[in-house]
């Protein structure tokens, strides 16, 4: 059965402390992992799409990479506007697009 | 461009009601997936709408039953209300192929008492 699993659980960082959130899975065949922030009460805000081991993506403090068997996604330098939920996703079928989602990690950046 | 809008934002009903609720997806977006979000289960896939066709379908019970139109807008339905069903359901509508990102909306809060 498909599974992602992310780890840590939560994460509090000083301002400008860099980081690392993981995301593993295990899939019968990736067709794409995706990351996305969801701020309390909202819905989740796309990040980057990630198709290939190898594949890596950068957005302002935020660098998504991905291997066989997990992704990272890289904070640097964040600020307290970077606190948020971080969801790592998987799509596996070829047919639809249902995700499979992770728990979540929880960001929080102290000033 | 407009993003995905849900409707109502909030909702209270009792338990043994039932619920509608109502997804517009992005202009040019014909597929529409719908979501539960709990504190304990987290993101869990409820089903997913193709041109008015439901393509796939999650680990969910006969209660929740969904429909999309022609102009890809898509409703789902919870029948017989439970307190567990207390959660935040999200719509993500995406384009035509698989394997691209899917944007949510802001979802819509069901509190069930």
């Amino acid at each position: 059965e498909d599974q992602v699993t992310q780890s840590p659980e939560a994460l509090r960082l000083q301002e400008g402390e860099s980081s690392s959130l993981n995301c593993s899975y295990t899939v019968s065949g990736l067709r794409g992992l995706f990351w996305y922030r969801q701020d309390p009460g909202k819905g989740p805000e796309f990040l980057f799409t990630l198709y290939s081991a190898g594949e890596e993506k950068e957005k302002e403090r935020l660098k998504a990479t991905l291997t066989k068997k997990e992704s990272f996604l890289h904070i640097t330098a964040p600020k307290p506007e970077d606190s948020a939920t971080y969801l790592c996703a998987v799509q596996a079928s070829p047919n639809n697009n249902d995700m499979r989602f992770g728990a979540g990690t929880r960001l929080t950046v102290k000033p | 461009k407009a993003g995905v809008t849900q409707t109502p934002r909030y909702l209270i009903k009792t338990r043994g009601q039932q619920v509608t609720l109502s997804c517009s997806p992005i202009s040019g977006h014909r597929s529409v997936s719908w979501y539960q979000q709990t504190p304990g289960q987290g993101l869990q896939f409820l089903f997913e709408y193709f041109s008015e066709t439901q393509r796939n379908k999650g680990n969910f019970p006969g209660r929740f039953s969904g429909r999309q139109f022609s102009n890809s807008r898509s409703e789902m339905n919870v029948s017989t209300l439970e307190l567990g069903d207390s959660a935040l359901y999200l719509c993500a509508s995406s384009n035509l192929h698989s394997n691209t990102e899917a944007f949510f909306g802001q979802g819509t809060r069901l509190t069930v008492v």
